[in-house]
């Protein structure tokens, strides 16, 4: 499988700031990579796809201008929360997969906390 | 409605037992199957992934099967530890859509 890492691995920012996190696939052409977001004590849940060179596309109930998605190569993709507010601490975690694939690799995850 | 379950939420058993958790799926369509680890304010690790056509997968302590036609997958431990005390997830990713669908976990304690 694919080894995904992601940086920070957390952090703690003020209100209003905005956070970029970056999730990279190592060893493995990411042609489509995906964001999840984790609520306590709740699943995962998918925020949006993105394939490498496209826009990406947000699922249905999430902010595609606050939760800003590039996808330039096929080993990088950054998530920025674009002015953080406390209700946007979350575990975020991103995964990825060849184009067609079936199986997703997931990287560790950041855990974000906005005061 | 494609969902993914585990019961129990929590799970306490004494060093050394063996244990089953368990996982069940709405649809038998599936790809594959992921089962993860999470440690307390930790990040997600990877333990197994069972592709469709596959009906376990070994690592270790750890063996998971899958039964797609009774959409259920089990995450057997063997001789547990206290340092296997985290939250257990599995996720299902189905056929036809290009997400996975987590489940909420198992939160498993060993007690020393």
């Amino acid at each position: 499988g694919a080894v995904v890492s992601q940086h920070p691995s957390w952090v703690i920012c003020k209100s209003g700031t905005s956070v970029k996190i970056e999730c990279r696939s190592l060893d493995f052409q990411a042609t489509t990579m995906f964001w999840y977001r984790q609520f306590p004590k709740k699943s995962l849940m998918l925020m949006a796809t993105s394939n490498e060179g496209s826009k990406a596309t947000y699922e249905q109930g999430v902010e595609k201008d606050k939760f800003l998605i590039n996808h330039a190569s096929l080993t990088l993709s950054t998530l920025t929360v674009t002015s953080a507010h406390p209700e946007d601490s979350s575990f975020y975690i991103c995964s990825v997969s060849a184009r067609g694939g079936e199986t997703q690799y997931f990287g560790p995850g950041t855990r974000l906390l906005v005061l | 409605k494609q969902e993914v379950t585990q019961i129990p939420a929590a799970l306490s058993v004494p060093e050394g037992e063996n244990l089953v958790l368990n996982c069940s799926f709405t649809d038998s369509a599936i790809y594959n199957l992921q089962w993860f680890r999470q440690d307390p304010g930790k990040g997600l690790t990877s333990l197994l992934l069972i592709q469709s056509s596959q009906r376990e997968q070994t690592s270790g302590r750890l063996n998971a099967s899958l039964d797609k036609s009774s959409g259920r997958s089990t995450l057997y431990i063997a001789a547990s530890q206290p340092g296997d005390s985290a939250t257990y997830l599995c996720a299902a990713h189905f056929s036809g859509t290009y997400k996975y669908i987590f489940g909420t976990g198992t939160r498993l304690k060993v007690l020393a």
